[in-house]
């Protein structure tokens, strides 16, 4: 079982449809990064979180440190917003582990 | 802020041959840089995280001999696919922070073919 798990792999949406990606880890950490990949490749980091809540636009991040539980949601989806969602979890001052990313393809 | 660039964004080379994949933060000084390579749809898997001054750490089955990296300044850091082979043909991503509790910032990516 990976440590850090994404669901849904994959999430097709119509244009203006709130959109939620959930993700699961079995460790302790220090803090969880949501990241957005985009088909060319390049990674943007949307969040770092280590508790609570945090928006950004239509972005909102929340996590639950009890629970071991993280969600990102898009408000009003876009087309544009089509990527791979990935959600990544530090433990202490260690490496980044990854989830296996959500695919999202929204369409007009 | 906090931009990181890569280059080259794509290159095709030789069986044989060596190749050097820059990364730079433009606009923060990085004292780690964290190299990764892709494969097709699958997650980032970390090869090596490097800071200014000090020699690379390795992440268990990746080749120091193979994949060498410098990090001469707290702005560059380089990776140099020796001997590069087919089988090195992958995306690879730097990143880089301000330290390690802090937030990484990821370069737009090298994708390299070696024909």
């Amino acid at each position: 079982k990976n440590e850090v798990e994404q669901s849904p792999q994959n999430l097709t949406a119509q244009e203006g449809e709130f959109i939620t990606i959930n993700c699961s880890y079995s460790v302790g950490i220090s803090a969880l990064h949501w990241l957005q990949q985009h088909p060319g490749g390049g990674i943007v980091s949307l969040f770092m979180l280590s508790s609570g809540k945090k928006k950004h636009g239509r972005l909102i991040a929340t996590i639950n440190i009890q629970e071991k539980h993280s969600s990102l949601h898009i408000t009003a989806s876009h087309p544009r917003d089509s990527a791979v969602y990935i959600c990544a979890v530090r433990r202490g001052t260690d490496k980044l582990i990854f989830g296996t990313g959500t695919r999202l393809q929204v369409f007009p | 802020g906090a931009v990181v660039s890569q280059h080259p964004s794509w290159v095709i080379c030789k069986s044989g041959t060596s190749v050097k994949i820059e990364c730079r933060s433009l606009d923060f000084q990085a004292t780690t840089m964290f190299w990764y390579r892709q494969f097709p749809k699958q997650s980032l898997m970390l090869m090596a995280t490097s800071n200014e001054g000090s020699k690379a750490t390795y992440e268990q089955g990746v080749e120091k001999d193979k994949f060498l990296i410098n990090h001469a300044s707290l702005t560059l850091s380089t990776l140099t696919v020796t001997s590069a082979h087919p089988e090195d043909s992958s995306f690879y991503i730097c990143s880089a922070g301000t330290g390690p509790l802090n937030e990484q910032f990821f370069g737009p990516g090298t994708r390299l073919t070696v024909l």
